[in-house]
């Protein structure tokens, strides 16, 4: 079985690009979730895709978008970016046994915006 | 909406003595709750998770946590620290919707161990 994959694993932008993070979904999972977490803080909930829809959003402004193909990997775009948006990103998979409910967590990608 | 705090942003522990780390949440339901942790440059890796029934839950690692609903707390314990688990410990609760959960962190419990 294999787990959740990210890539790249460290991205340096500068302020104003935009870039893009993708995630492999772990085998049998159909539900995919980004997370941000800057340095020193817990991750924050960016949105999840589920059968390639947008399924929940937290507090992001749009710049922040994604999308989930038909194999269930994932990719999430930010545009316009500034400093802040400098961390780490953390994609979690999980099948839509709700009352399952674990996420299984990839490595995560570290973007740096200079 | 919920809310998860750690009090406790860093901890320091002799190797074999015991820990407690503290979480309280605020949720409007029966809460569904987890504790993580993360070594560096590493993903999370789910510790023990609560649903329902026995509020005492076993996880990997020797770790366990209490579910007190009238506190809301959700406190992880171990009774012997082993050097190894010195990492950032996260505790969450989640929202569940259609297809899954959104998970709301705490800040992180950042757990160092002494020789």
């Amino acid at each position: 079985e294999t787990g959740v994959t990210q890539s790249p694993t460290h991205l340096i932008k500068t302020r104003g690009q935009q870039v893009t993070l993708r995630c492999s979904s772990q085998s049998g999972h159909n539900t995919v979730s980004w997370y941000q977490q800057a340095l020193g803080q817990g991750p924050q909930f960016i949105f999840q895709y589920y059968r390639e829809e947008e399924n929940g959003r937290g507090n992001f402004p749009p710049r922040f978008s994604g999308l989930q193909f038909p194999n269930y990997s994932s990719e999430l775009n930010v545009n316009a970016l500034e400093l802040d948006d400098s961390a780490l990103y953390l994609c979690a998979s999980s099948s839509e046994d709700r009352f399952s409910n674990e996420q299984f967590f990839g490595p995560g990608t570290r973007l740096t915006v200079l | 909406a919920q809310s998860v705090t750690q009090p406790d942003i860093h901890i320091t522990v002799s190797e074999g003595a015991s820990l407690e780390l503290r979480c309280n949440y605020s949720y409007g339901a029966t809460p569904y709750l987890f504790w993580y942790v993360q070594s560096p440059g590493q993903g999370l890796q789910l510790l023990l998770k609560y649903f329902s029934g026995d509020t005492l839950v076993q996880g990997i690692k020797g770790f366990e946590a209490e579910f007190k609903r009238s506190q809301s707390s959700f406190n992880l314990r171990k009774p012997s620290v082993h050097w190894s688990d010195a990492a950032e410990y996260f505790c969450a609760v989640a929202a569940l919707n259609n297809a899954g959960n959104m998970l709301t962190f705490g800040g992180g419990t950042r757990l160092m161990v002494k020789p």
